[in-house]
């Protein structure tokens, strides 16, 4: 089966700008997690969705980072007045349930800020 | 907050030797590990992971090892192929929540 997806795969934006990343994740999974990786560094947390509600967002770093995921499935990460230390590969995650742990990460969107 | 540590950075082993990664963890709530490879431009992608109430696992030339008293963990690969060369991930986490991930390896599979 389809695994998660993300769009675009590559972003490159202006400083100031906004943008949008979308992740669709494996049908019927009801979890999904936005990770962030640097260059050389392991994925960071961001924030964790239990079916439409946000359950854990902690690890978003400022009020111009938010998401989305109004239908229960797809999500937008969305960053307001974007800076340069945002470039990073954004990656998404999806978990069947509370019964599962395993978490299926996409393939990420390279968001370049210059 | 949960702390993994993983080591080595870089690993170069010969083909057909054996590889070994190991990490630690700070959180005794902790109770489920698994381990990622990445390669490059790609996903994480899950090879194997373990739960707290299990010490040994294995699949196939891959195998990992828990100790919860010490706050170990480890990844054994076999055998190791041209294609074992990536970056390995190890990670900590409660069952429903957010994985924190080691810095990773760089394994070196060399012919």
């Amino acid at each position: 089966g389809a695994g998660v997806s993300q769009t675009p795969s590559n972003k490159v934006t202006e400083k100031g700008k906004y943008v949008e990343l979308r992740c669709d994740p494996i049908s019927g999974h009801t979890a999904l997690y936005w990770y962030r990786q640097s260059l050389g560094q392991g994925p960071e947390f961001l924030i964790y969705f239990q079916g439409t509600g946000a359950a854990d967002d902690s690890g978003l770093p400022n009020d111009r980072f938010f998401a989305v995921r109004p239908e229960g499935s797809v999500s937008t990460l969305k960053i307001q007045r974007t800076e340069r230390g945002d470039s990073a590969v954004y990656l998404c995650a999806s978990r069947a349930g509370p019964s599962r742990a395993e978490q299926y990460f996409g393939p990420g969107t390279r968001l370049t800020v210059t | 907050g949960e702390n993994v540590e993983q080591h080595p950075s870089t690993l170069s082993v010969q083909e057909g030797d054996s590889a070994v990664i190991k990490c630690t963890y700070s959180d005794s709530a902790s109770n489920y590990f698994p381990w990622y490879k990445q390669e490059l431009g790609k996903g994480p992608q899950l090879i194997i992971d373990i739960r707290s109430n299990v010490g040994e696992k294995k699949d196939q030339r891959i195998a990992v090892t828990l100790n919860k008293t010490a706050k170990h963990f480890s990844l054994h690969i076999t055998e190791t192929q041209p294609e074992d060369s990536a970056v390995y991930f190890c990670a900590a986490a409660n069952r429903d929540d957010k994985i924190i991930f080691g810095k990773g390896t760089r394994l070196h599979i060399l012919p």
